[in-house]
């Protein structure tokens, strides 16, 4: 079975900084890996996704991840966030063969002024 | 075209009362989930359609939940005799077709309170 870790439950960052949120997984099989965001009052939408290919995946809002297998890991990162990148960020697990996905229990990023 | 939405936004009932939850998925989209997020928590998985039938719903908590999709597009989360454990944010995904390769698309979600 997988199982995601988000070990920073909140982030609270400057604005104009940059961050990293970290996830990790644990699987026996292949895996798809996912990040998206949650807006308060709104639903979770897609930032990333990691299907195959090259490692460094580039999503919306100028967020990246990186997968490193060998850690089994898929941080975010963002070279400079604004105040407006304040939300609930999830990472999340699938398998290949799967249509579940498994959610981490979230990172709450705080941009501060 | 539209997103997925879901009604209500807010329920508030009393245990023991039965309470349906609706999910309207994008139009064409032929695979539907429902997860359910508890406070503090990432969304859970708790069933899936492939259509109209419940390709998977390994993930509902017990016999009380039970979930109908009857014509593929529109599906409705049925709870009966809620208990306070029932309180949580219910989340309604669809997709273009079944498989995590395909973006899943989630509503606003209904937010369940149970008093």
């Amino acid at each position: 079975a997988q199982s995601v870790t988000q070990l920073d439950s909140q982030v609270p960052v400057f604005e104009e900084a940059p961050v990293e949120l970290r996830c990790n997984y644990s699987s026996s099989v292949s895996v798809y890996l996912f990040w998206y965001v949650q807006y308060p009052n709104q639903g979770l939408q897609l930032l990333l996704k990691y299907l195959s290919g090259s490692t460094l995946v580039k999503g919306i809002n100028g967020f990246e991840a990186e997968f490193n297998k060998s850690q089994t890991s898929f941080h975010l990162r963002k070279p400079s966030v604004h105040i407006s990148d304040t939300a609930e960020y999830f990472c999340a697990v699938s398998e290949k063969s799967s249509y579940k996905l498994i959610f981490g229990s979230g990172t709450r990023l705080l941009v501060r002024p | 075209g539209a997103g997925v939405s879901q009604t209500p936004s807010n329920k508030v009932t009393e245990k023991g009362k039965y309470v349906e939850l609706r999910c309207d998925p994008i139009s064409g989209h032929t695979a539907l989930y429902w997860y359910r997020q508890s406070l503090g928590q990432g969304p859970e998985f708790l069933i899936y359609f492939q259509g109209t039938g419940a390709a998977d719903d390994s993930g509902l908590p017990n016999d009380r939940f039970f979930a109908v999709r009857p014509e593929g597009s529109v599906s409705t989360l049925k709870i009966q005799r809620t208990e306070r454990g029932d309180s949580a944010v219910y989340l309604c995904a669809s997709s273009k077709t079944s498989g995590t390769q395909e973006t899943q698309y989630f509503g606003p979600g209904t937010r369940l309170l149970v008093l």
